[in-house]
């Protein structure tokens, strides 16, 4: 069964980094796309980014807002991706998600991120 | 930047009726490279339809897409009361890959 487990979320001061990890099982973790996408309290869907595959390239792709500032990386051999926040803004507040491929029916439960001072 | 508008924003339907709705992009969305994803509160998103028209595994066949190039359509043909959520189109033909802003379905 595949799972997508996220954790490291919290409250966190403006200005300050985060990190979230996501832990995967269930699935050869290396073959796979590994996207985030965030939902501020109460608003839609926004797409974060995501990280390629080694065998695509390992490239990452971030959405303008975020673009700088966050940065997704992987670790095969633990199944666990990973998105550094960094200079963190109140607009970040929100819960993310992790998800396996850039389009698909795996997403994790999701962790809390709450930006204030 | 490809924008995705939604249409409309919410919908009051009764069980048994039909549900259509639509998302509209600012351009043409390669390859018919368009999701759309049903959301419940509190509960992650949950994938109905890929490439605008193919059903995802395991969903039920009263919910049908349709569209290409800047038009896209999600039908649910029979509303049954689980229908009733918020639920969003995505495109991922072209990076950034955005979200319609949601259509909330709603009992009437």
């Amino acid at each position: 069964e595949v799972q997508l487990v996220e954790s490291g979320g919290g409250l966190v001061q403006p200005g300050r980094s985060l990190r979230l990890s996501c832990t995967a099982s269930g699935f050869s973790f290396g073959d796979y796309t590994m996207s985030w996408v965030r939902q501020a309290p109460g608003k839609g869907l926004e797409w974060v980014g995501f990280i390629r595959s080694k065998a695509s390239g390992g490239t990452r792709e971030y959405a303008t807002s975020v673009k700088g500032r966050f940065s997704i990386s992987r670790d095969d051999s633990k199944s666990v991706a990973y998105l550094q926040m960094n200079s963190l803004k109140t607009e970040d507040t929100a819960v993310y998600y992790c998800t396996r491929k850039l389009v698909g029916p795996y997403w994790g439960q999701g962790t809390l991120v709450t930006v204030s001072s | 930047e490809i924008v995705l508008t939604q249409s409309p924003a919410t919908l009051s339907l009764s069980p048994g009726e039909r549900a259509t709705l639509s998302c509209g992009a600012s351009q043409s969305v390669s390859s018919s490279y368009l999701a759309w994803y049903q959301q419940k509160p509190g509960l992650a998103p949950r994938l109905l339809i890929y490439d605008a028209s193919s059903r995802a595994t395991g969903i039920p066949d009263r919910f049908s897409g349709s569209g290409s190039g800047t038009d896209f359509t999600l039908t649910i043909s029979r509303l049954e009361p689980e229908d009733f959520a918020v639920y969003y189109c995505q495109q991922y033909g072209s990076s950034p890959y955005s979200f319609g802003q949601g259509t909330k379905l709603e009992i009437k």
